[in-house]
């Protein structure tokens, strides 16, 4: 079956860089969409495409993808980015349209 | 402005089918390319997605679950309705439904019912 695999867990300092990487065969094809999950919150559209962002999402979060893996950026981190961080993407038979990552816990210090 | 409502029992017993409803509004599922997504997470888990329904009655499972789902709508009711039967303890957790947009992001998501399982 098809998965995407992410870092449990990360740390950033106030203010720094972060990467958060997302790995799976189908990232060679289709781009990933990255959520953000705030706790006791439902998830928030946060990237998609290229490196497209919803309105409202700040600037400081952008993507990319390199082989197999596709990774979100978050570009002087702040306090309120403290959350759970989803990848998803499709499987490349079709079969599974949706298949979230494990999710990577972002803790800012 | 989109926003959706998921509503059902809290708790089911296992074995029992489990029948929960997304109530939305600020669209509509006649409009060309939209649909309607199910996502559930278990407590401390990852997320995963359950079913889509799209406007052109359109229907997608997810297939490690695909015998128990089935997935309709009303437009006139602006209502989308999971079914999950056979349910077990392992299925307890948050259920979600999320709007669906022309690019198939889940870009609106509703807050979310909790479900036990247990009897």
């Amino acid at each position: 079956s098809f998965e995407l695999t992410q870092d449990p867990a990360v740390s950033v300092a106030l203010g720094q860089t972060v990467r958060i990487t997302c790995q799976g065969d189908s990232l060679r094809v289709y781009y990933a969409t990255w959520y953000q999950q705030k706790p006791g919150q439902a998830p928030v559209l946060l990237l998609y495409g290229k490196s497209n962002r919803p309105s409202g999402i700040p600037e400081r979060f952008s993507g990319s993808t390199s082989g197999d893996t596709a990774s979100l950026t978050i570009t002087g981190a702040q306090a309120e980015d403290e959350a759970d961080y989803y990848c998803n993407s499709r499987d490349s038979s079709g079969n599974h349209p949706w298949v979230f990552g494990g999710g990577t816990k972002v803790t800012v210090l | 402005q989109i926003t959706l409502k998921e509503s059902g029992p809290a708790q089911v017993q296992p074995t029992r089918t489990l029948t929960l409803t997304c109530t939305f509004s600020g669209f509509s599922l006649n409009i060309s390319s939209v649909g309607v997504g199910w996502i559930r997470q278990p407590p401390g888990e990852a997320l995963e997605w359950l079913a889509a329904i799209f406007w052109d009655d359109g229907k997608r499972y997810s297939p490690s679950l695909q015998g128990r789902l089935s997935i309709t709508k009303d437009t006139s009711k602006d209502q989308v309705v999971l079914t999950m039967a056979n349910m077990d303890p392992v299925d307890t957790g948050t259920y979600y439904c999320a709007h669906l947009d022309w690019l198939h992001n889940f870009d609106s998501w509703g807050q979310g019912t909790q479900v036990i399982v247990s009897s």
